[in-house]
């Protein structure tokens, strides 16, 4: 099955640029994903990316797929206090199933 | 409309209550599941509802039960349960069993959560 490895706390001062990331051992998936949750709220689908390719920028958001080590990271630009947050990547297991990582804690400081 | 409604948003019960969570969401979709949450943790995958048939059923104790009485509203009837069953309970909708247009089986709309509280 698939395991999806996370680090757990990143701070980062408001207006830098903040990285995330994530490893997978075991996929096929044709999609991974990155969620975000902020407290005391459901989890929203920020952004993903089809496996074949490398990067998708989607404005503030970068997404890099190294699948040959098979990591995946999310890079925010410009951090604001609204991006505090847990980010969870995740992939799917082509049988309904997300399989989420561990979740990233995300402080920005004013 | 693109959201996800769960109520109620807290629910304190003891351990020989019956209570229900319930789900409804407006956007067509015709999948439908349940998410548990713990603290600091990812969501736990319990139930998934394909066209309004359960399809997946992830080991889930008895005492939790789903129903989907259409294709808009999903439920959770809670019955018996134990003080470790605390937690969110997160709904979420696709579009389709299979996920969003574009996006995969991942692409899904969560709810706010129903907070649990066990005593």
């Amino acid at each position: 099955g698939e395991d999806v490895e996370q680090s757990l706390f990143l701070s980062v001062r408001e207006g830098d640029s903040s990285v995330i990331n994530c490893t997978y051992t075991d996929s096929s998936s044709t999609y991974l994903y990155w969620y975000k949750q902020e407290p005391g709220a459901g989890l929203q689908l920020l952004t993903y990316i089809f496996s074949n390719m490398d990067m998708k920028q989607d404005q503030r958001l970068t997404v890099l797929l190294n699948k040959k080590d098979k990591h995946l990271s999310l890079r925010i630009a410009d951090t604001q206090t609204g991006d505090s947050a847990i980010y969870f990547c995740a992939e799917d297991d082509g049988n309904n199933r997300l399989a989420f990582g561990k979740g990233n804690q995300v402080v920005v400081i004013p | 409309d693109t959201e996800v409604t769960q109520t109620p948003k807290h629910l304190v019960m003891g351990m020989t209550n019956k209570k229900s969570l319930k789900c409804e969401q407006h956007m067509g979709h015709r999948a439908m599941y349940w998410y548990k949450q713990k603290a600091k943790k990812p969501p736990e995958l319990m139930f998934v509802y394909s066209y309004e048939k359960l399809s997946i059923n992830e080991s889930v104790p008895s005492r939790f039960s789903p129903e989907c009485p259409n294709s808009s509203l999903l439920n959770l009837h809670l019955h018996a349960l134990q003080p470790e069953d605390s937690a969110l309970y997160l709904c979420a909708s696709s579009p389709e069993p299979g996920g969003g247009q574009g996006a995969g089986t991942g692409e899904l709309f969560f709810g706010e959560g129903s907070r649990l509280t066990v005593l």
